[in-house]
């Protein structure tokens, strides 16, 4: 069964940058699409960003988009997001998960989170 | 955009059968997947492609989809089950329905 570790989280001004990190541990790191999902107090879950198994394709929500970048090291098993022109709103919990072998993008794996806090 | 319609909360008593929904245009056309989240934990996969249960979840958790609704069902509900249930498609993304709320009375 995979790990998946987050780090990085802190508290940060208003308009600073951050990377999180996600260590798996598992093997075939390579071979399986990863995703950042958040969510803030009291609030559902929102999709941030996802990226393939070799790390060419990208994908980002809209309200991400032109501030976050998502990229892998696969010779070390991480996942980062990189995280600049940081909001209020952007106050969460953020979770790394892997997507499972069906191909329709379920995530079977999550970390327990790391928590960014932006003050306003 | 594409959204995802699921009801704020649900209640079920202890032992009885538990039903959430997940509400979505051609829905029919995408796989659903289901996560149940306790509190101050992650999210948990319970039901992957509509009604596939992953390796540990138990067989009490069902998925099906008919019309313009998927649904997951829990059967012979714990005390262990109260949770925050969400659902999720992808369409040009990862969605999130906006989760439902099961408390067990």
């Amino acid at each position: 069964e995979v790990q998946l570790l987050e780090s990085g989280g802190k508290w940060i001004q208003r308009g600073g940058s951050l990377r999180l990190s996600c260590v798996s541990s598992g093997s075939s790191f390579s071979d399986y699409p990863m995703t950042w999902v958040r969510q803030a107090a009291g609030k559902g879950l929102e999709w941030v960003s996802s990226v393939s198994g070799g790390g060419t394709a990208t994908y980002y929500a809209d309200s991400v988009k032109g501030r976050f970048s998502v990229s892998r090291d696969n010779s070390k098993n991480t996942l980062y997001l990189q995280m600049n022109n940081l909001r209020a709103d952007d106050t969460a919990v953020y979770y790394c998960a892997k997507e499972g072998s069906s191909g329709w993008m379920e995530l079977d794996s999550w970390g327990r989170g790391t928590l960014v806090t932006v003050s306003s | 955009s594409y959204e995802l319609t699921q009801p704020h909360s649900v209640s079920v008593a202890l032992g009885q059968t538990a039903t959430m929904t997940c509400g979505g245009d051609n829905i029919g056309t995408k796989n659903v997947h289901w996560y149940q989240q306790r509190p101050g934990q992650a999210p948990v996969l319970v039901i992957y492609k509509n009604s596939d249960r992953p390796s540990g979840i138990p067989e009490r958790f069902s998925g099906s989809k008919s019309g313009r609704t998927a649904s997951l069902t829990i059967s012979r509900v714990q005390a262990g089950d109260e949770a925050d249930y969400y659902c999720q498609v992808w369409d040009s993304g990862v969605l999130f329905g906006g989760g439902t709320k099961l408390t067990v009375l």
